[in-house]
């Protein structure tokens, strides 16, 4: 049963600090997706990626965060230095050729 | 610019009862439509999705959804609810690589 797999599933940091979030994408999709999810601005497209090489990061805040594709078969998100307001869930999503996404079950992240 | 609106942000019904989870969308071109489910503490899971190929879509857990170009909507349907459908619900529409997700209905089941 193919899935998308993230780590660490939950996260608890203090401001300053570094995050990093893993994903592993489904083998064979090539478009990778980031979102954050907060229950006041709902589900948010962070960035995403396809045969590894970034497409859209506009919704990303380009001065604490970044996300790579170090290989096919991993995604990361960072965020340096993070803030309480980087508090919330964050989901990676793969697609193959289908359009379809299909979503991990995301890291929930406090920064405190 | 594609979008979709969904209506009720909280829909409640009755175990047993029909389930009506309204969403509209606006696309100048034919779309891909999808609904997807989050259960608490969970990621987002495709429900189904609609390509052109019949107005009528079955998902699955028994959730269907009718495509309706006159009237620009999507609704998501099913003939009983049950106690494990509480959940949020999201309406979407492609938008070239990217899907455009509405602001989701969180459905209430009541014994």
């Amino acid at each position: 049963d193919a899935r998308v797999t993230q780590t660490p599933r939950h996260k608890v940091t203090e401001m300053g600090q570094e995050v990093t979030m893993r994903c592993q994408p489904i083998l064979g999709h090539n478009t990778v997706f980031w979102y954050r999810q907060t229950m006041m601005q709902g589900l948010e497209l962070l960035a995403y990626f396809r045969n590894r090489a970034p497409l859209d990061d506009s919704g990303m805040p380009k001065d604490r965060f970044s996300a790579e594709m170090p290989d096919a078969t991993l995604a990361t998100l960072k965020i340096q230095p993070s803030e309480p307001r980087d508090s919330a869930v964050y989901f990676c999503a793969s697609a193959g050729e289908a359009d379809t996404q299909y979503f991990g079950p995301g890291t929930r992240l406090t920064v405190l | 610019a594609q979008s979709v609106t969904q209506l009720g942000s909280h829909v409640s019904v009755s175990e047993g009862a029909l389930v009506l989870l309204r969403c509209n969308y606006s696309s100048s071109v034919p779309p891909y439509l999808f609904w997807y489910v989050q259960y608490p503490n969970q990621g987002l899971q495709l429900l189904l999705k609609y390509t052109s190929a019949a107005t009528l879509v079955k998902g699955i857990n028994g959730f269907e959804a009718e495509f309706k170009k006159s009237e620009t909507s999507f609704h998501l349907t099913k003939p009983s609810a049950h106690m494990s459908d509480a959940a949020e619900y999201f309406c979407a529409v492609s938008k070239g690589d990217k899907i455009i997700f509405g602001k989701g209905t969180r459905l209430h089941i009541l014994p």
